[in-house]
């Protein structure tokens, strides 16, 4: 069984502060790590899919990191706003490519105070 | 920006009961999954769907579910007889295999509520 484990599960920031919060994912057998936010009644949208260990990612405000040797990645918030306000999902994909299922963590559910 | 569609939103049906749940992915997408989340829980992997066929499935994807594509264009899950434990938000995500990988498209999921 895989085990991906997001910390915090939740977390309060203020309007302008950075963030970041962090996936740990099995080290073997990788392929990549997904992550998406996820608004609620929405669809999950993807964020990132990252494959090779030392990636960095950036949209906006918002980048990951991966290192897939201790299995781990960050996402960064840079100046949150209140549409930061989400669920945050990791997701790993085992080697296979797109037939194998992702492996989803519990999400950080991320709350911007204005 | 192209989409993922689910239908119906949300249904409710009695123990026992077969449903389908229909999602239509985007049309160019080679790959299609099914997924749910039980309320407070993961999101779990069910089905992957590719060439009109099953390319894997998780332990919770028994006798009881199957998928089909019947037309070219909806993906449906069929859940043959439901079990209070069924209640979940299901979600279809289609996938278009490029060479890069910018994940996958979701749609807003149905909330099945069995009773």
């Amino acid at each position: 069984i895989l085990n991906v484990e997001q910390s915090p599960q939740s977390l309060h920031v203020q309007e302008g502060d950075s963030t970041n919060f962090t996936c740990s994912f099995p080290s073997s057998n990788f392929y990549a790590l997904h992550w998406y936010r996820w608004e609620t009644a929405k669809s999950p949208e993807a964020l990132f899919v990252m494959t090779l260990n030392g990636d960095e990612k950036k949209k906006g405000r918002i980048s990951a990191t991966l290192n897939t040797k201790e299995g781990y990645s960050y996402l960064y918030i840079k100046g949150s706003q209140p549409e930061d306000s989400a669920t945050y999902l990791c997701a790993f994909g085992p080697s296979g490519g797109g037939a194998d299922g992702l492996t989803f963590g519990k999400g950080t559910h991320l709350i911007i105070q204005p | 920006e192209p989409e993922v569609t689910q239908t119906p939103s949300h249904q409710v049906t009695q123990m026992g009961q077969e449903v389908i749940l229909r999602c239509v992915p985007i049309s160019n997408h080679l790959y299609f999954y099914w997924y749910r989340q039980i309320l407070g829980q993961k999101v779990e992997f069910l089905v992957s769907f590719y060439n009109n066929e099953i390319s894997e499935k998780s332990e919770i994807f028994d006798d009881q579910f199957s998928v089909e594509r019947p037309d070219g264009s909806n993906f449906t899950l069929k859940i043959r007889s439901t079990k209070l434990e069924d209640s979940a938000m299901y979600f279809c995500a289609s996938w278009g295999d490029t060479w890069e990988f910018y994940g996958y498209t979701f749609g807003s999921g149905t909330r099945l509520t069995v009773v």
